[in-house]
């Protein structure tokens, strides 16, 4: 059964940074591009970032360009969305999905970042 | 920027068709995907590929794609079915986008 469980939301302050992870089980991770796509409170689906299996190409919003920084470990089957210089608009929650260019999209259930004062 | 437009709400009675429709440029070269999220979910792709449908989606569930527009159909709709739909596709540079979003419902 494919699994993407997400990790490493809370609340932050502007300008801060958080770690999002994404911890990925029942499917050869290392042969899916990942992405991350977010949603506001009340919101629709914005995209965020791409990476294919080999981390050769990968591809930003430009809301996020310049701040956030994506990465995966295929050893240890995982996702990352490292985020800098947060923002109020950033306040999301964030889900980890497999290939959303193709018939095995597949989404995890999110975790929750504030960014608030 | 590259935006899909898909109108904000659709209603139908239960047993009747919907269909939610998805405009953008790039449409004409570029497939077209369908995500159902129902309320407090997360997405679940229901279309793909304009209008491939995954395996242990219903029957009921058809997409197409003509010109511009992309279109998700449901024959026979079922109060299940209520949730908010979002088309997603990629510009022809690669970059990825989804739709506003449309939410349906059923009563």
């Amino acid at each position: 059964e494919v699994q993407l469980v997400e990790s490493g939301g809370g609340l932050v302050k502007p300008g801060g940074s958080l770690r999002l992870s994404c911890a990925a089980s029942g499917f050869t991770f290392s042969t899916y591009a990942m992405n991350w796509v977010r949603q506001a409170p009340g919101k629709g689906l914005e995209w965020v970032s791409a990476i294919d299996g080999t981390s050769s190409y990968i591809y930003y919003a430009d809301s996020v360009k310049g701040r956030f920084t994506i990465s995966r470990d295929n050893a240890k089957n995982s996702l990352y969305l490292q985020m800098n210089s947060l923002r109020v608009e950033d306040t999301a929650l964030y889900y980890c999905a497999r290939d959303l260019d193709s018939g095995g999209g597949y989404w995890g259930q999110g975790t929750l970042v504030t960014v608030s004062s | 920027s590259y935006e899909l437009r898909q109108p904000p709400s659709v209603s139908v009675s239960p047993g009747q068709t919907a269909r939610i429709t998805c405009s953008g440029d790039a449409l004409p070269k570029k497939y077209a995907y369908w995500y159902q999220q129902k309320s407090g979910q997360a997405p679940v792709l229901v279309i793909y590929e304009n209008s491939k449908r995954p395996s242990g989606i219903p029957e009921r569930f058809s997409g197409s794609r003509s010109g511009t527009m992309a279109t998700l159909t449901i024959s026979g709709a079922q109060v299940e079915d209520e949730a908010d739909y979002y088309c997603y596709s990629t510009d022809t540079s690669g970059k990825k986008v989804f739709g506003g979003g449309t939410k349906l419902t059923v009563l």
